[in-house]
Order: structure tokens, then C-alpha cells, then sequence
């Protein structure tokens, strides 16, 4: 089955600083890639949608310079988290989209645990 | 605006028996719904999927039921095992949008062994 890869799984980092999370697709190419963000014991919140080859589409309320998303390739997105501050703490999950198969279905990523200190 | 909320946050069943888990959306735009399994720490894992145009899907174990009069859906799992034991989102994409794909609020199911 569709397989896509998130790295790092978790990270440490000081405030201020700037994380990137990749997102691969491994078996298949992905126009669009999802990014979402879960706070602990919630649902996850669509952040931005990232479109292959163009600007990625965020939503309401979500800083795109904050978080900056890159998607170069067909089988990479990157979320960028500039100068984070504990408040960036969370749990970021991607997802992607098989642009060979007609329905819907999503494949998620294993998710990037961030702690800011 | 678009809105996927859960009945109930928590569900505890007993190994063996069967559970159900319920979600109400409230736009009748939406035309694919989706459940997903989330272990601590993991993303989400799909489990079945249900187009607008059906109102009952079977899986291996799990059936998705879906009424649109009432704008509800659910899910059950036969014979629930301590594996099953997750976070269940039940989620939509509408018509328009693109393919963004919207989660409800999610329900935690224990199952005692």
C-alpha cells in the first residue's frame, strides 16, 4: 500500500529557531499534500493544503509566514516552522494524496512530535 | 460553516463485544466520509470509507453506516478486540474545496479485556 514518510518523528528545539518537517510520498506521487496539526487529546486541524509546483493554500487563521510550506516534487513537502516558540508545541501530521487513483483517500504520515523550549 | 462533531468522547467495551461509534456532520455538501483509527503518538490509520451515494459499507470487521436524512454516521466493529483500542475520527471531504479532507472531533474506545 501507499506509504508516506515523515521526518524527524519528534524534535527538541530552542526558542526562536526554525524546525523543518519533511513529508515523502514513497510509492507514488502526490500533487497535493495536506498538513495538520493536533493538539493533545484533540482532532486534527487542517493547516494548509500544499500544491505541487505552486503556492500552498492555508487556512483561516494560519500564519503562512510563520509556517512555511515548500512542495518541490511530487513526492516531497516541507513545513517549515520559523522562530517557534512553545506555543508551536504540537503534534504536526501530514498527508497526501495518490494523484493515480480516482477516489479520495488520504495517507497519512507518522507525525512530528515538536517541543519548544 | 463546516462542522464533524462525535456523540460521545469516550466508549468502553468489553473484549468480544461489538462497538458502535458515532459522528454527525452538519454539511450536506459533504459526498465521501472517512473513518480513521489513531494510536497514541501515530497518525491517523484509514479504516473505511462511504460515498454520499451509498448508506452502508462492510469491511473486515467493520461496517460504516451513513444516513444523510439526519446527517449521521457510523461505525461498527464486530467482535472488538483489545487491539482496536484508539482514538476514532470520523471525517469528511465536501464537494467543493479540493481534496481537503475535514476531522471531527474524535472518540477514545477502550476495550477491557
Amino acid at each position: 500500500g501507499a506509504v508516506v514518510s515523515q521526518h524527524p518523528s519528534w524534535v527538541i528545539c530552542k526558542s526562536g529557531t526554525s524546525v523543518k518537517i519533511e513529508c515523502r510520498s514513497l510509492d507514488f506521487q502526490a500533487t497535493t499534500m495536506f498538513w495538520y496539526r493536533q493538539f493533545p487529546k484533540q482532532s486534527l486541524m487542517l493547516m494548509a493544503t500544499s500544491n505541487e509546483g505552486s503556492k500552498a493554500t492555508y487556512e483561516q487563521g494560519v500564519e503562512k509566514d510563520k509556517f512555511l510550506i515548500n512542495h518541490a516534487s511530487l513526492t516531497l513537502s516541507t513545513l517549515t516552522v520559523t522562530s517557534a516558540h512553545p506555543e508551536d508545541s504540537s503534534f504536526y501530521i501530514c498527508s497526501a494524496r495518490d494523484r493515480g487513483m480516482t477516489n479520495e483517500k488520504l495517507f497519512f504520515g507518522s507525525g512530528t512530535q515538536l517541543s519548544v523550549l | 460553516g463546516e462542522s464533524v462533531g462525535l456523540h460521545l468522547p469516550t466508549l468502553s467495551v468489553q473484549e468480544g463485544d461489538n462497538s458502535i461509534i458515532n459522528c454527525a456532520y452538519s454539511n450536506s455538501a459533504s459526498d465521501y466520509f472517512i473513518w480513521y483509527k489513531q494510536e497514541s503518538g501515530k497518525g491517523p490509520q484509514f479504516i473505511i470509507d462511504i460515498r454520499s451515494n451509498m448508506d452502508k459499507r462492510q469491511g473486515q470487521r467493520v461496517t460504516v453506516l451513513l444516513n444523510k436524512t439526519v446527517k449521521h454516521l457510523s461505525l461498527q466493529i464486530a467482535a472488538t478486540q483489545p487491539g482496536d483500542s484508539a482514538v476514532y475520527f470520523c471525517a469528511e471531504k465536501g464537494k467543493t474545496g479540493g481534496f481537503k479532507t475535514i476531522f471531527g472531533a474524535g472518540t477514545r474506545l477502550f476495550v477491557k479485556a
